[in-house]
C-alpha cells in the first residue's frame, strides 16, 4: 500500500470548513484512499473513500487531484465535536490498514 | 443500532493468565478483524475472517488464537499474557474483504498485562 503525508496538527474555528489535505505521491491505479478519525479513547471512525472521483456523504466531502497524488478531506461545517485525529489512507487489496500518524484536529470555539 | 460491540472495556491480568477478548456485530457483516494500537504505533492487525468458517493470519499473529462463532461473533484469546500484550485492542468488521468497503470499529479493550 502507498504511504501517505499529512500535516501533524491542524487548527480550525467552529463552524468553519476544515480542509485536511494528504499527499500520496506513490498511488497505483488500483488503490483507493479512505480517510478514518478517531475521537479520542474511541475506535477509529469511518469517513469516506474514493477512487478517482471526487465524492460525498453524509459526513464530509473528498477531493481527490487529477493525477491522484493527494486529496482533500472536506468538513464543511466543523463543531468541537469533530476535534480528532484524521488519518489518510491509501489501499489496494491487502486487509491490513496501514494507519500513519495522522492529521490531530483541533477545533477551537 | 449497536453496530460492533466489544466486552469487556477494560481488562488488567496477570503474567501467564489467559483471556478471551469478545466482538459481536448486528450489521449482517461477512468479514472481522482484530487490531491492536500500541502508542507511536498506529494500528496493526492481528487476525481477520473473510467470512465465517475462515480466519487468516495478520500482520502480529503471535500470542493470540482467534475463533469466528458464527457470523456475528469474533473472538480473540490470549492463551498465556505476557506484559507485551499490553494495548488497546480493536474490533471491526466490514460487508466483506476488498478495496472497496470501509470498516465499522467497536470501542476497543484497554488490557494491562502485569
Amino acid at each position: 500500500d502507498a504511504k501517505t503525508t499529512q500535516p501533524p496538527s491542524m487548527d480550525c474555528a467552529e463552524g468553519r470548513a476544515a480542509n485536511l489535505p494528504c499527499n500520496h505521491s506513490t498511488i497505483s491505479g488500483n488503490e483507493y484512499v479512505y480517510w478514518y478519525r478517531q475521537i479520542h479513547s474511541q475506535g477509529p471512525q469511518y469517513i469516506i473513500h474514493g477512487l478517482k472521483n471526487n465524492e460525498t456523504n453524509e459526513m464530509a466531502s473528498l477531493i481527490i487531484t487529477e493525477d491522484r497524488k493527494s486529496s482533500t478531506l472536506i468538513q464543511p461545517h466543523a463543531t468541537l465535536r469533530d476535534t480528532a485525529v484524521y488519518y489518510c489512507i491509501v489501499r489496494s487489496g491487502s486487509e491490513k490498514l496501514v494507519f500513519g500518524k495522522g492529521t490531530k484536529l483541533t477545533v477551537n470555539p | 443500532n449497536a453496530g460492533v460491540t466489544q466486552t469487556p472495556k477494560f481488562q488488567v491480568l496477570k503474567t501467564g493468565q489467559s483471556m478471551t477478548l469478545q466482538c459481536a456485530q448486528d450489521m449482517n457483516h461477512n468479514s472481522m478483524y482484530w487490531y491492536r494500537q500500541d502508542p507511536g504505533m498506529g494500528l496493526r492487525l492481528i487476525y481477520y475472517s473473510a467470512s465465517e468458517g475462515t480466519t487468516d493470519k495478520g500482520e502480529v499473529p503471535n500470542g493470540y488464537n482467534v475463533s469466528r462463532l458464527n457470523k456475528r461473533e469474533f473472538s480473540l484469546r490470549l492463551e498465556s499474557a505476557a506484559p507485551s500484550q499490553t494495548s488497546v485492542y480493536f474490533c471491526a468488521s466490514s460487508l466483506r474483504t476488498g478495496v472497496n468497503y470501509g470498516y465499522t470499529f467497536g470501542s476497543g479493550t484497554r488490557l494491562t498485562v502485569v
